[in-house]
This record gives C-alpha cells, sequence and structure tokens, in this order.
C-alpha cells in the first residue's frame, strides 16, 4: 500500500513551457485534491475531484488544469508556467463524506513536488 | 463559504510546558475540523480530528483538540511539550454541502511551533 505518490519531487520550468505533476493513489479513495504550499500564505487549493469524470474550482484554479479518468490518478496540468506559479504542490485524497464509505474521513498526503520557474 | 484562521505565525515553549495552537474557523453547516502537522521537506500527516459531541478530541503523538462551538474555535494542546514537538501545524476545515457536491477542504496559514530546550 503505497498511499498517495507524486512524481517527479523536483521540477524546473523556464516561463512559457507547460508540464504535468502526476498524483496516484492506491486507497481506493473518491476524493482528491491539490494545493500549492507558499510562505505565509498555508496550502491553498487549487482544483478538487469527488470521483472520476468530476472535477471542481478550489481557491487559486487559474493558470491550472486538472482531469480525473480513473479513480486512482489526478494530474495537474500547467499550460504555461509562469514564475507565480514557483511552489510547492501538494496532492491529497480521502474518502468523500457523500459516499457514506466514511464519515468525517482525514486528507492522505503526498510528499509533494518542489517547482521552480524562471 | 468556510474560512478557517490561525492567528499565530509562531509559538514557543519551553519543554515540559503545555502549548495550545490557536484556531478560529467559520462554515455554514456542520464543522467537519482537522488538524496536520509538517516536518521539514515532508507532505501533512494527519493528527487529530473533531467528532461530533465531543468537546475534547484526542490525538496522535499525546496531542489533543478543544472545541468549543459558541466561540467557533478548534484549539489544539498538549499538556507537556517535547522538544520534536518543534513543527509547522496546520488547522483545516471541511464544508460538505449536501444538496451539491462541492466539498473543499480549507486549511488555515499554519503556526510554527518552537519548543525550547
Amino acid at each position: 500500500n503505497a498511499g498517495v505518490t507524486q512524481t517527479p519531487k523536483f521540477q524546473v520550468l523556464k516561463t512559457g513551457q507547460s508540464m504535468t505533476l502526476q498524483c496516484a493513489q492506491d486507497m481506493n479513495h473518491e476524493y482528491m485534491s491539490w494545493y500549492r504550499q507558499d510562505p505565509g500564505m498555508g496550502l491553498r487549493l487549487i482544483h478538487y475531484s469527488v470521483g472520476a469524470g468530476i472535477t471542481d474550482q478550489g481557491e487559486v484554479p487559474n493558470g491550472y488544469n486538472v482531469s480525473r479518468s480513473t479513480t486512482e490518478d489526478f494530474p495537474l496540468r500547467l499550460l504555461s508556467a509562469a514564475p507565480s506559479q514557483t511552489s510547492v504542490y501538494f496532492c491529497a485524497s480521502s474518502y468523500y463524506i457523500g459516499s457514506g464509505s466514511s464519515y468525517n474521513s482525514p486528507l492522505h498526503f503526498g510528499n509533494g513536488t518542489r517547482l521552480t520557474v524562471t | 463559504a468556510q474560512s478557517v484562521a490561525q492567528p499565530e505565525d509562531q509559538v514557543k515553549v519551553a519543554e515540559g510546558n503545555p502549548l495550545t495552537v490557536k484556531c478560529t474557523y467559520s462554515v455554514s453547516g456542520n464543522p467537519y475540523l482537522f488538524w496536520y502537522v509538517q516536518y521539514p521537506n515532508r507532505g501533512l500527516q494527519f493528527l487529530l480530528k473533531y467528532i461530533t459531541g465531543d468537546n475534547l478530541v484526542k490525538g496522535s503523538y499525546g496531542f489533543e483538540a478543544e472545541f468549543n462551538k459558541s466561540q467557533t474555535s478548534f484549539h489544539l494542546k498538549k499538556p507537556s511539550a517535547l522538544v520534536s514537538d518543534s513543527a509547522l501545524y496546520f488547522c483545516a476545515v471541511r464544508d460538505r454541502a449536501r444538496w451539491n457536491r462541492d466539498d473543499k477542504i480549507i486549511f488555515g496559514k499554519g503556526t510554527r511551533l518552537h519548543i525550547l530546550p
């Protein structure tokens, strides 16, 4: 049971480049989400998904796209990287309250991807 | 929309003394509240969660949290601090709207806890 796996661990991009941050979980969690962590800003929600085929915007969605074609995977795409997207990105998953399978289920986090855009 | 506030950027406590890390929240429905800890260069680890009806919740590593509905607070506490408790602590609130699929989990800005030997 690997939990939540994020790749890559580190990435350097030039302004305007695109890339995809990968996230996979093996706990059969319906709910998956992406956060960015910046000094003094805490964790801010980018996008989330309550199940395959369903995605929604979080607090800071601009500049990012997501898709959820399977329960296990939730990739985050940067279409045209900007220096303002330099951050540490965390993927997290949990059971979904609406599913009835678990009540008040906590998030399980990956170890993060440190992204630098120059 | 829900919100969560951690009013202190950092807290310093001497080892062996009790510690408190403050958190206040705002939600439209029932509060689903959590505390997480982050050690350097790691992801967040779950510490404890609010359970409806329990004003004092116990969690991992000897931590507990006190829920106060009238003050909309969920403060993290530990009776006797250890140097190894030094880390970044986050409070989070989940606001689940039962009439639609909106299900955001929002985090505070974090409080850095320094336990002094």
